[in-house]
């Protein structure tokens, strides 16, 4: 079946790193995303990840992918206010079809300044 | 170069009414999803437009349907609206066969 699983909370102080953790079932999964959603807006895409690679790196942004335990996770490095919003991984859907993305309940995190 | 964009940004509507939401995609893509999203929730798969007709499907009923026009825009239509359709509508595009999906800032629809 398709499902992805967030924790749904994370509070950090300025400065600091976040790391946000999800799970997936669908291990046929091609790429999964990190998208970031602020109070009342749409989502925004952070940055995606290929399913044969381990890591990838954007600037302050590290995914971490474990295939074997089929859990991603972002780490934001010097997490700024700015960054307050809820976060969201995603994977296409069964059977790795690129049509739609199955979401998870998203993370909430809050910076302390 | 400009994003997706939603129209309206906001709706009130009755139970029992329809309602009409528009899309317009990400330039150069062909490609348009719409999602629901309830409060607290993650966006839920509605459906997917390319060429013009519905490609995927996720678990909505009838009540809604979907239209794609040759310049790639897009409308979600909901008949018979229940209280339960209050979301956040959010379209989103991308380019025939790839799977990165850049959305709109959405259409909130509340049903009273």
């Amino acid at each position: 079946g398709e499902d992805v699983e967030q924790s749904l909370f994370l509070s950090v102080r300025e400065g600091d790193s976040s790391v946000i953790n999800c799970t997936y079932t669908d291990s046929s999964s091609t790429y999964l995303y990190w998208y970031k959603q602020e109070p009342g807006a749409g989502l925004q895409l952070l940055t995606y990840i290929f399913s044969n690679m381990d890591m990838k790196q954007d600037q302050r942004l590290t995914v971490l992918l474990n295939k074997k335990d089929k859990h991603l996770s972002l780490r934001i490095a010097d997490t700024q206010t700015g960054d307050s919003a809820i976060y969201f991984c995603a994977g296409p859907g069964y059977g790795g079809a690129t049509n739609k993305l199955i979401f998870g309940t998203g993370t909430l995190l809050a910076v302390q300044p | 170069d400009a994003g997706v964009t939603q129209s309206p940004t906001h709706l009130i509507k009755t139970r029992g009414q329809q309602v009409t939401l528009r899309c317009s995609p990400k330039s150069g893509h062909d490609t348009v999803s719409w999602y629901q999203q309830a409060l607290g929730q993650g966006p839920q798969f509605i459906f997917q437009y390319y060429e013009e007709e519905e490609r995927q499907r996720g678990n909505f009923p009838d009540r809604f349907s979907g239209h794609q026009f040759p310049n790639y825009s897009s409308e979600l239509n909901v008949n018979a609206l229940l209280l339960g359709d209050s979301a956040l509508y959010l379209c989103a595009s991308s380019p025939q066969g790839a799977g990165e999906q850049y959305f709109g800032p959405g259409t909130r629809l509340t049903v009273t």
